[in-house]
């Protein structure tokens, strides 16, 4: 069973850091890409950043360029998302997903999400 | 980057019955090279994460019923619920790969 689970969501400060962690199982992860998706509160999903199999390339939506930095640690089977200047408007809940099996930008499996609320 | 629609913004429709769901994208996600359609279509209910149920705009998910269908080509695509079940209220999401992945805002599909 493909268990994707993240971890390290809470309240933050405006302007404060967050590293997100997403833990894989049932799958072979070192073989997958994999993004972070959030969903704001009433919205739609957003992806907002994505890395390669081996971590050799990396996108990220330009609302988050610079702010967020996305890796990834094949020898443990996780994800990470490095939040940092946080805003108000970076509160949502963040999910991780893999990509699809033919290495397109489709998600065919989720985590239940992490929520990152940022308030003072 | 390319800007996704969907229409309606909700609809309510008897069980047993067809709901038929829109998407645009401001342009085309047909990659000419392979004839692909680059766009997918996700369900999502209260609570849980979105659940892929259609990948080059026409290829069912492993699992997921036929009375789920995707069509279309280019710019302009459906997603159709053949036969409307209780589960199937949820919210309807379509979403380009042919660039930066993006996502439509949605459609609310409830019973009549």
């Amino acid at each position: 069973e493909v268990q994707l689970v993240e971890s390290g969501g809470g309240l933050v400060q405006p302007g404060g850091s967050l590293r997100l962690s997403c833990a894989a199982s049932g799958i072979i992860f070192s073989n997958s890409d994999m993004n972070w998706v959030l969903q704001a509160p009433g919205e739609g999903p957003e992806c907002v950043s994505g890395v390669s199999w081996n971590g050799s390339r990396t996108h990220s939506a330009d609302s988050v360029m610079g702010q967020f930095i996305i890796s990834r640690d094949n020898s443990r089977n996780t994800l990470y998302l490095h939040m940092n200047s946080l805003r108000a408007e970076d509160t949502a809940i963040y999910y991780c997903a893999k990509g699809g099996d033919d290495g397109q930008n489709y998600f065919n499996y989720w985590g239940q999400g992490t929520l990152v609320t940022v308030s003072s | 980057d390319i800007v996704m629609t969907q229409s309606p913004d909700s609809l309510a429709v008897s069980l047993g019955e067809r709901a038929t769901i829109n998407c645009k994208s401001s342009q085309s996600v047909l990659y000419t090279s392979n004839n692909k359609n680059y766009l997918a279509w996700y369900q999502q209910k209260p609570g849980q994460p979105p659940k892929l149920l259609i990948y080059w705009a026409s290829t069912r998910e492993s699992g997921v019923p036929d009375r789920f269908s995707g069509s279309g080509s280019g710019t302009d695509f459906t997603l159709t619920v053949s036969s409307l079940q209780a589960e199937d209220v949820a919210v309807y999401y379509c979403q380009q790969y042919y660039d930066t992945p993006g996502f439509g805002p949605g459609t609310k599909v409830d019973i009549k």
